[in-house]
């Protein structure tokens, strides 16, 4: 089966550790995103990359890294300078080229983040 | 900045009925597309729709846009309970590289 797969599932974290959540996908799709959500809103893009080896900044990527070393992978770290980190996160990836699903984003399932 | 913005914010209705959802946007867009998101969960994508249509369908979903207003309506006919989930509209901007989500709506659809 092609997807996104994401882990763990729930993360705990204490304060001053930093952290990172796995994004892996198997659907050949260039581009791939961060996005945190929080209570009740919507999303926010963190960091996205649109090829290997490259990313950029999206609206709220102070206190996170990524790197996207493989196509496959789009990890992200959770800093201790991230002020407020307790939130969902999901991943997610886009095919530009694909003729049946182009633009669309496929999501992971999410990784729920807890700082103690 | 957050581009779409969802009206209402919560929408409660028994099965069967039609449910509309609104969303409004601000610049110039290549597509927009609704997405569903049940509690706890990842989002599924729903339909897309280009700068260029203007009416999409796919079973019991319709969506439209108006790009002179800069916004769209997505109706879900015939609800079921199944359907209680968010629904977030999101807009692919001009530049191409990003999509940017309102806050959603939360439908209740209640048996």
């Amino acid at each position: 089966d092609g997807g996104i797969t994401q882990s763990p599932k729930y993360l705990f974290r204490k304060e001053g550790q930093n952290v990172t959540l796995s994004c892996e996908q198997n659907l050949n799709h260039d581009a791939m995103y961060w996005y945190r959500q929080d209570p009740g809103q919507g999303l926010r893009l963190i960091y996205y990359s649109q090829i290997v080896n490259d990313f950029q900044k999206g609206d709220i990527a102070e206190g996170y890294s990524v790197s996207r070393e493989k196509k496959e992978s789009f990890p992200l770290t959770v800093t201790s300078a991230q002020k407020n980190p307790t939130a969902f996160y999901l991943c997610a990836s886009i095919s530009k080229y694909s003729s049946a699903t182009r633009d669309e984003q496929f999501f992971g399932p999410g990784t729920r983040l807890t700082v103690l | 900045s957050q581009q779409g913005e969802e009206d209402p914010q919560a929408l409660s209705i028994q099965e069967g009925e039609n449910a509309t959802m609104n969303c409004s946007y601000k610049t110039s867009i290549n597509n927009l597309q609704w997405y569903r998101q049940n509690s706890g969960r990842g989002l599924v994508h729903l339909i897309l729709i280009r700068s260029n249509e203007r009416e999409k369908h796919s079973g019991r979903l319709r969506v439209t846009l108006d790009t002179s207003k800069k916004s769209s309506s997505l109706l879900i006919t015939a609800s079921r309970a199944a359907d209680t989930a968010s629904y977030f509209c999101a807009t692919e901007e001009t530049s191409g590289s990003r999509l940017t989500f309102g806050e959603g709506t939360q439908l209740t659809v209640n048996p």
